[in-house]
């Protein structure tokens, strides 16, 4: 069956204390592993798509990056904007598997 | 581009009242979800058209609920006799070539 598992499931840092967030999966057949951010009450945002083993993508303060395995969501230098939860996902068939999210809070 | 659009945001009904809910997903994107979103929970997987067919529904979707998509442009998700279970975000998604998903802002559903 085709599972995602997010830790941790929070997790506070200071502003400027750089972190990482893991996926791990399991899924046959891997067509995509996606990371969104999530605002309480709002629909989640896309932020990034890993097609394969060693894929990085970054975009400002998050750098995503992919193994067989898992994927990690590295965040260096966290502002309190970057306060979310953050969602994976992989790509079962034509539907998203999602995990359940690690809530990252950031204090200044 | 003004992204997917869902409307209503808000809904509070009582319990054996039937809902409906519309989407309205990015303009040339052929494929359309709908998923639910409890509290705590990442979102699951309900249904999924490409242009008018609902090409897959979940296990989750029981025979009170109903989707579709008449047109190949906006979708429509339909509980009847909801049930206090029913009370969770609903959330749409649009995707151009079946990868990449952009969701909506959902709408909140709440049964008393």
């Amino acid at each position: 069956e085709d599972q995602v598992t997010q830790s941790p499931e929070a997790l506070r840092l200071q502003e400027g204390e750089s972190s990482s967030l893991n996926c791990s999966y399991t899924v046959s057949g891997l067509r995509g592993l996606f990371w969104y951010r999530q605002d309480p009450g709002k629909g989640p945002e896309f932020l990034f798509t890993l097609y394969s083993a060693g894929e990085e993508k970054e975009k400002e303060r998050l750098k995503a990056t992919l193994t067989k395995k898992e994927s990690f969501l590295h965040i260096t230098a966290p502002k309190p904007e970057d306060s979310a939860t953050y969602l994976c996902a992989v790509q079962a068939g034509d539907k998203l598997v999602f995990g359940a999210g690690t809530i990252l809070r950031v204090k200044s | 581009d003004t992204g997917v659009s869902q409307n209503p945001r808000h809904k509070i009904t009582k319990r054996g009242q039937n809902v409906t809910f519309r989407c309205d997903p990015i303009s040339e994107h052929n494929r359309l979800y709908w998923y639910r979103q409890t509290l705590g929970q990442g979102p699951e997987f309900l249904t999924y058209f490409q242009n008018e067919a609902q090409l897959e529904k979940s296990r989750l979707l029981s025979d009170r609920f109903s989707a579709e998509r008449p047109k190949g442009s906006f979708s429509t998700l339909e509980i009847q006799r909801t049930e206090q279970g029913d009370s969770a975000m609903y959330l749409c998604a649009s995707s151009p070539h079946g990868d990449t998903q952009y969701f909506g802002p959902g709408t909140r559903l709440t049964v008393l």
